[in-house]
This record gives C-alpha cells, sequence and structure tokens, in this order.
C-alpha cells in the first residue's frame, strides 16, 4: 500500500546542532507540506512544495529549509536548532492543490526536542 | 487574530449524547472547509468536508455559514470511539485560482464515557 513515512520518530538534540526530519511519500503526489504542532496554537505550516524543485514559505518558516529534488521525498532541516523548535513535526502530501479537496495525507509525524 | 478560532473544550459527554462544535474564520474569500479529526499523539486524518448546503455522513452532519462566516459539525449518538480532537480547517485562496492554503484551527476535545 502506498504511504507516508517520517524519520525518525523521535529525536533529541542540542541547541545549536543541525537536524534533518525526513519524509518519504509513494503515492507520487506532487504536493507535499511540513507542519509544527504545538500545544495552543494546532498545525501550523513551515514549508510546502508543489513539485520537483518548487519549495515555499509557509507561515512559520523562520530556521527551517527543505528541498525537493525528486517527487518522492521533502527533508525539512533544522540549520541551528533552537529550544523553540522542540516541537511534533507533521509530514503531509496530497495529489490536487489544497482546496480541491483538502484531503491531505500525513505522516505518523516526528517528536523533536531541543535541548 | 487568528484565521480559524474553536473552542478547545474539552467536551465531556455520555455516550449516546449529541454534541455539537463551532469553528469561526476570519477571512471572507475562504473557498472551502473541512473537519479533519485527531487521535491521542496520533496524525490529523480527513472526517468530513463541509458543502455549502450541509452534508451528512452517518452519524455526522456538517454545515456552513457563509454569512456568519462559521461552520459546525454535529455528532450524534456518540460512540466511545469518537473520542479525539476534531480540527476545523479552511481553505484560503486566490480568487479564481486553487492555490490555496488550509489553515487548522487549534481543535476541540471530545471524550465520550460509557
Amino acid at each position: 500500500d502506498a504511504e507516508i513515512t517520517q524519520s525518525p520518530r523521535h529525536k533529541i538534540t542540542e541547541t545549536g546542532r543541525q537536524v534533518t526530519l525526513a519524509c518519504h511519500q509513494t503515492w507520487n503526489h506532487n504536493n507535499m507540506f511540513w507542519y509544527r504542532q504545538d500545544l495552543g496554537h494546532g498545525l501550523r505550516l513551515i514549508h510546502y512544495s508543489y513539485g520537483v524543485q518548487d519549495t515555499n514559505k509557509g507561515e512559520v518558516s523562520d530556521g527551517y529549509s527543505v528541498s525537493r529534488s525528486n517527487t518522492e521525498d521533502l527533508p525539512l532541516t533544522l540549520e541551528s536548532a533552537a529550544s523553540s523548535q522542540t516541537s511534533v513535526y507533521f509530514c503531509a502530501s496530497s495529489i490536487l492543490r489544497t482546496g480541491d479537496t483538502g484531503e491531505l495525507f500525513f505522516g505518523e509525524g516526528s517528536r523533536l526536542t531541543v535541548l | 487574530r487568528k484565521e480559524v478560532e474553536q473552542d478547545p473544550g474539552p467536551f465531556n459527554v455520555p455516550e449516546g449524547a449529541t454534541v455539537a462544535f463551532n469553528c469561526t474564520y476570519s477571512n471572507s474569500a475562504s473557498q472551502s472547509f473541512f473537519w479533519y479529526r485527531q487521535d491521542c499523539r496520533k496524525e490529523p486524518k480527513l472526517l468530513m468536508s463541509v458543502y455549502s448546503s450541509g452534508n451528512e455522513d452517518g452519524r455526522f452532519t456538517a454545515q456552513l455559514n457563509r454569512a456568519s462566516q462559521y461552520i459546525s459539525l454535529l455528532i450524534r449518538d456518540s460512540k466511545l470511539s469518537d473520542s479525539a480532537t476534531y480540527l476545523c480547517v479552511v481553505n484560503i485562496g486566490n480568487r479564481g485560482s486553487t492555490l490555496g492554503r488550509l489553515y487548522f484551527g487549534r481543535g476541540t476535545q471530545l471524550t465520550v464515557w460509557p
């Protein structure tokens, strides 16, 4: 079955280190998204991509970067991790541009703790 | 002001009860609307889309009021398995374009007890 997977599922790191969260989907979806979820804020969009070589900033993109070299993967990099980036990160994909169906398929999430 | 506002609850109801959640959105350019469900420490999943005329899926009924800019979700005959957080989601797009963005509410927590 097609799926979307994130790794690692749990990570503890130190302030200032570079961290990369992987996201891989096998649905051949063009659209991929990274969200973070924090208590009191709900899901907030970090970066998104509508296809290979396309990346866009979301509402909370500072301190994060993404690259899209193929359809299947959208890795999220924290260049210099900060304690404020402690959160649960969700990757998602969709077949159509958002608004057509509204259905995002989410990965299981990556819980990141920055000490 | 947040794009999407929800009462965070928690709502604690007995099995068989009817419960309703409301959600308001601030941007009149919002084009489409959805309810997602998120179980504890799990990923969100689409529950249902919300259409202008209202729509029903089994025990779940969703309604949209564009004039007042709110969305509702009604759950009838609550089951223990309905316990979850319900996320209101709004797509805000450019007019004449589908290049919208999804905005998520903080979620409303529901606990159904036996």
